[in-house]
């Protein structure tokens, strides 16, 4: 079965420095979504990539998709405590249906 | 609704007693889906309804789990014989077919099973 590795698994930044998550997919991937959780909520949906070598931009978060490396990176600039959380890829499993998730990027942002 | 509920936002329950958890999805959304986090791991899927179709039930780790969808709307969690292992959060997410923007997440049910 499809599996989505997270890297890192957690990352401690100083507020206003810039950062990177990565999303690696074992299989062909069927568009990539990005969403954020923070403690005791709901995922918040981010942005979704469907066609390698797009991008989206979200605020301060730009993420992109390298479809023949079966990956997504996620790039916050200038973070900000209001950035931590943990952030989450998923794909679909085959060509549709349910997403499956990495298992998560656990941000905190030092003031 | 504006979003996706879910209740109760949280339940302890004794080894042994069944359980019931409620989604209510967006209005209009095709597609429901169950998902389940234990501390420390990440979302592990449960099971998908998609319209009339029949559900995916393939991600349900029991017979003791069970789910249900009433007129295409509102869904039911059903866990029987509850374990400790079915400590968690679970989390409801809803979507329309084919839509662009992901899954919308209910704020979960966490349940402690003593």
């Amino acid at each position: 079965s499809q599996e989505l590795e997270q890297s890192p698994q957690s990352l401690i930044v100083q507020e206003g420095k810039n950062l990177t998550i990565n999303c690696t997919s074992s299989k062909t991937l069927y568009g990539l979504y990005w969403y954020k959780q923070k403690y005791g909520e709901g995922l918040i949906f981010l942005m979704m990539l469907q066609k390698g070598g797009e991008e989206k931009s979200h605020e301060k978060i730009t993420a992109k998709l390298d479809e023949k490396k079966q990956q997504s990176s996620l790039h916050i600039t200038a973070s900000q405590p209001s950035h931590a959380g943990i952030y989450l890829c998923g794909a679909h499993r085959g060509s549709q249906g349910n997403l499956i998730f990495g298992k998560g990027t656990k941000l905190s942002v030092k003031p | 609704g504006a979003g996706v509920s879910q209740s109760p936002s949280n339940k302890v329950t004794e080894k042994g007693k069944d359980v019931e958890l409620r989604c209510d999805p967006i209005s209009g959304h095709t597609a429901l889906y169950w998902y389940r986090q234990s501390l420390g791991q990440g979302l592990e899927f449960l099971i998908y309804f998609q319209g009339n179709s029949a559900p995916d039930k393939s991600g349900l780790p029991s017979d003791r789990f069970s789910a249900e969808r009433t007129g295409g709307s509102v869904s039911t969690l059903t866990i029987q014989r509850t374990q400790q292992e079915d400590s968690a959060v679970y989390l409801c997410a809803s979507s329309s077919f084919g839509g662009d923007y992901g899954y919308t997440f209910g704020s979960g049910t966490r349940l402690t099973v003593v």
